[in-house]
């Protein structure tokens, strides 16, 4: 089972600010499946980013992924009052699919 | 309006059975895997399962494997997730969710259901 490590934990920042979010394999991430979900508060989560780099549809350009094998990158470029929620990554290139543990972005 | 739509709230006590469901609409509900993902109150996601509907295919997360029973009917175009004996340790909301692609099980979730809050005590 390949296992997910997010960092930070929680990341404390203002609107406008840029955040970078980490998600670190134990393994490589076949084909870089590697997905990016955006969850609030008493609601379903929300794909933003897919296949590491390509975003969902509807998803903003301020969202943006990156990486392989077994590092990879959420960058959201200046934070909007909307943006402010939890993160997980999911790969899905090996059974069992597996999720991280989870970022917070949380307003400074 | 590809859709998926879940059971409403269930409390039930420890020992009994459950079974709650997803229904699928406005896609071929057939053709796409769709999985289960559990959320522990003020925990992260975990990846339960996952079922083809067209030929009932499931597999499991070998943390759940034994734990809980995936089936799908497809006259019905829905999805089910049941457990012989629930504990309190159940408790979580419920998460149906569907891959992007056609036939693909490796794929990210891009439809989710809306939830089923799963509350066991005695």
């Amino acid at each position: 089972e390949i296992v997910l490590t997010q960092s930070p934990g929680t990341l404390s920042l203002s609107p406008g600010e840029r955040a970078t979010l980490s998600c670190r394999a134990s393994q490589s991430v076949s084909s870089s499946y590697l997905a990016w979900y955006q969850q609030k508060p008493g609601q379903a989560p929300r794909l933003l980013i897919y296949r590491a780099s390509s975003r969902a549809t509807g998803i903003p350009d301020r969202f943006s992924g990156s990486g392989s094998g077994t590092d990879f990158t959420l960058t959201i470029s200046r934070l909007e009052p909307e943006d402010f929620a939890v993160y997980y990554c999911q790969q899905y290139g090996s059974s069992p699919l597996t999720f991280g543990g989870g970022t917070k972005v949380e307003i400074k | 309006e590809v859709r998926l739509v879940q059971s409403g709230a269930e409390v039930k006590k420890p020992g009994e059975s459950l079974r709650i469901s997803c229904r699928g609409s406005g896609y071929s509900f057939t053709t796409y895997w769709i999985g289960w993902v559990r959320q522990m109150p003020g925990k992260g996601l975990e990846w339960m399962g996952i079922i083809y509907p067209g030929d009932s295919d499931a597999k499991y997360s070998p943390s759940f494997q034994g734990q809980v029973t995936i089936s799908a009917d497809k006259s019905l175009s829905t999805a089910y997730l049941q457990w012989s004996s629930l504990k309190a340790s159940d408790t979580a909301m419920y998460y149906c969710a569907r891959p992007g692609e056609r036939r693909r099980l490796n794929d990210a979730f891009d439809i989710w259901g809306q939830g089923t809050m799963v509350t066991v005590s005695s």
